[in-house]
């Protein structure tokens, strides 16, 4: 298994409150991906990272911003938590863009905003 | 923008069965990859099947096959001998060849396999 590891694997929080979600990875993947999954929508790009502090915005960003000042560390943040954004958050890393290399994805956090 | 639909939410097959989960795609693009996922109750996202959009081959792996049709873009997972195990979540996802590797997936198919 790619080392990939999520935490906190489960929170449970209030509306209003920041929240900060860390994907690490030992691979050394240039690419850093955030995904949420929702019954219904499947997994929805929220942000990316393509290097340490190169970062850009998915499909579902709203809300949510990202920052990655090391290679092996990707940072989900919610400023200030809603409702709407309880779901499971899966990190997903890659190598080279362009090329048939296959996304590997961490455990997931279940997020619930209260 | 490009979008994946799987109009399937439920599927259900007997143990030893033969089982088609569907998935169409809308892209202007004319090189891409296209998968299948699947998620087991664990929530770990396990790539099944892969196909590049340039092969007119279809994929195979041991009891998977796809079955590509590029020109309708549809890409149906064929699962034979249906095990226990193959019960889960199954997300048919595309993405361009080139630039950052950023997946858009399906509404997922739930897979039951009765004994």
């Amino acid at each position: 298994d790619a080392g990939i590891t999520q935490s906190p694997r489960h929170k449970v929080t209030e509306t209003g409150t920041p929240v900060t979600l860390r994907c690490h990875q030992t691979e050394n993947h240039r690419y850093m991906y955030w995904y949420r999954q929702d019954p219904g929508h499947g997994l929805r790009l929220i942000h990316y990272s393509y290097g340490v502090k190169d970062t850009d915005k998915g499909e579902v960003s709203d809300g949510y911003s990202v920052s990655r000042s090391k290679t092996e560390d990707f940072l989900l943040t919610l400023e200030s938590a809603t409702s709407s954004q309880t779901s499971v958050y899966f990190c997903a890393i890659s190598e080279l863009a362009g090329y048939n290399n296959e996304q590997f994805f961490g455990p997931g956090t279940r997020l619930t905003v209260l | 923008a490009q979008t994946v639909t799987q109009s399937q939410p439920e599927m259900s097959v007997q143990e030893a069965e033969t089982v088609t989960l569907s998935c169409t795609y809308d892209t202007s693009e004319s090189d891409y990859y296209l998968f299948w996922y699947k998620q087991p109750p664990s929530r770990q996202m396990i790539l099944v099947i892969r196909q590049e959009a340039y092969k007119q081959q279809n994929a195979t792996e041991n009891r998977f096959s796809v079955n590509f049709q590029k020109a309708a873009k549809s890409f149906s997972l064929k699962i034979s001998d249906s095990q226990l195990g193959d019960a889960a979540m199954y997300f048919c996802a595309y993405r361009i060849r080139q630039g950052a590797q950023k997946l858009v997936f399906g509404q997922g198919t739930r897979l039951t396999i009765n004994p």
